[in-house]
């Protein structure tokens, strides 16, 4: 069941660009909204977990904001480096599952 | 703790033989996810254990596929017989349960290939 939805699909921005993404989720039966990073190649890894409507989470130059009324989390990217490029995924738990989006595809170029 | 731990990290079979991809979650965590990755699907769920128990195998494509956990530190997927529209890479989680704050833990990924 694909009840997370992500946008955009992919992105293509320039070194020291800003940019941000979003996630969307049924604002029933919230619990709790995971980021991860996935690098080619490798697994994802967690990014933020986050659980309370207005929550704000910040790790170095990304961030992260919650509106659980209105279903949807923002993630941000301040000064995108070419290390960022990842695709970016956000999952919904749901009876223990982690139901993940499709992702969002950044590429940073120098 | 070393992490999740999949076996092999790259699997090369031919159409209709068995394959076997193995699991070992970070011990303590009680839940247990195979994802399979495809371009499709993106990321997608195909069997979930709690407590060695499989709890929701609703994403399981279909009889060839099956899962195992015998023990609380080991899991396998199985193809039987494999085709080459099983061709992916295959992800295991494990992550605490009893709270949905918790993230997951990603093993390497199993990338299989049928030829």
């Amino acid at each position: 069941i694909l009840n997370v939805e992500q946008s955009p699909q992919s992105l293509h921005v320039q070194e020291g660009d800003s940019t941000n993404f979003t996630c969307s989720f049924p604002s029933s039966n919230f619990y709790a909204l995971h980021w991860y990073r996935w690098e080619t190649a490798k697994s994802p890894e967690a990014l933020f977990v986050m659980t309370l409507n207005g929550d704000e989470k910040k790790k170095g130059r990304i961030s992260a904001t919650l509106n659980t009324k209105e279903g949807y989390s923002y993630l941000y990217i301040k000064g995108s480096q070419p290390e960022d490029s990842a695709t970016y995924l956000c999952a919904r738990p749901l009876a223990g599952k982690l139901i993940f989006g499709q992702g969002t595809t950044l590429q940073v170029k120098p | 703790d070393a992490g999740v731990i999949q076996s092999p990290r790259h699997e090369v079979t031919e159409m209709g033989q068995e394959v076997t991809l193995r699991c070992k979650p970070i011990s303590g965590h009680n839940s247990l996810f195979w994802y399979r990755q495809t371009m499709m699907r993106g990321l997608e769920l195909l069997i979930y254990f709690n407590n060695n128990v499989p709890i929701d195998d609703s994403g399981m494509p279909e009889d060839r596929f099956s899962a195992k956990m015998p023990n609380a530190s080991f899991s396998t997927l199985k193809i039987q017989p494999s085709e080459p529209r099983d061709s992916a890479v295959y992800f295991c989680a494990s992550r605490p349960s009893g709270t949905m704050n918790t993230e997951a833990f990603f093993g390497q990924g199993t990338r299989l290939t049928v030829v």
